[in-house]
């Protein structure tokens, strides 16, 4: 079974303070991403890589950087958190193969408040 | 472009009645499609996944979903609920060739005892 983890469940941090977020997947998987889950707004991507080193904006990149400096990990870092990036963050990964669209593969999510 | 409408926000059933979670896709090329479940506090899980072979598709937990083209929709039943269904569920599009994958806003399925 693929395994995605999230260094943390719970976060509490606040304003202005540097947050990193990392994920680790088991796989082997070539794509990582990171999504911000708020209520009725269903998940927003926010970056994600498809090779070490190699990053792409999503849809809400503004106010988050990320790094990939090994095929397994993936960090999404706020330079100075916010209370608007109070949130639920979710890491997934995925296999580039196959001629489908590719299944994503996520990690239990990491619940940030910024105070 | 891909896009991804879940038409209930909520859905309300009772214990052993079916379940009904209604999702309209748009696509511009042949479609793969997920159900995703979110239980309280957790990451999401694969439900199923539509991608051309068959157009009625099985997942686990006697969840099962239909693929119809005409009316592009991708609607997840269940013959009979149960209490551990109780979730929040995604419907999700994507296309061979992008990685990223498209979410709806999710409807939350309560069970009534």
């Amino acid at each position: 079974d693929v395994k995605v983890t999230q260094s943390s469940r719970y976060l509490v941090k606040r304003t202005g303070e540097k947050v990193f977020l990392e994920c680790v997947q088991d796989m082997d998987h070539e794509n990582m991403f990171w999504y911000r889950q708020d209520p009725g707004l269903g998940l927003r991507l926010i970056y994600f890589s498809y090779d070490v080193k190699m990053k792409e904006k999503g849809d809400i990149p503004e106010g988050y950087s990320v790094s990939r400096e090994k095929k397994e990990r993936f960090s999404l870092i706020l330079e100075s958190a916010s209370t608007n990036q109070t949130s639920m963050y979710l890491c997934a990964s995925s296999l580039d193969t196959g001629n489908t669209a590719k299944t994503q593969y996520f990690g239990p999510g990491t619940r940030l408040l910024v105070l | 472009a891909q896009s991804v409408t879940q038409l209930d926000s909520h859905v309300s059933v009772s214990e052993g009645t079916p379940v009904l979670l209604r999702c309209n896709y748009s696509s511009s090329y042949s479609p793969s499609l997920f159900w995703y479940v979110q239980h309280p506090n957790k990451g999401l899980q694969l439900l199923l996944k539509y991608t051309s072979a068959a157009t009625l598709v099985k997942g686990i937990n006697g969840f099962e979903a239909e693929f119809k083209k005409s009316e592009t929709s991708f609607h997840l039943t269940k013959p009979s609920a149960h209490m551990s269904d109780a979730a929040e569920y995604f419907c999700v599009v994507g296309n061979f060739g992008n990685e990223k994958l498209t979410f709806g806003t999710g409807t939350r399925l309560t069970i009534i005892p």
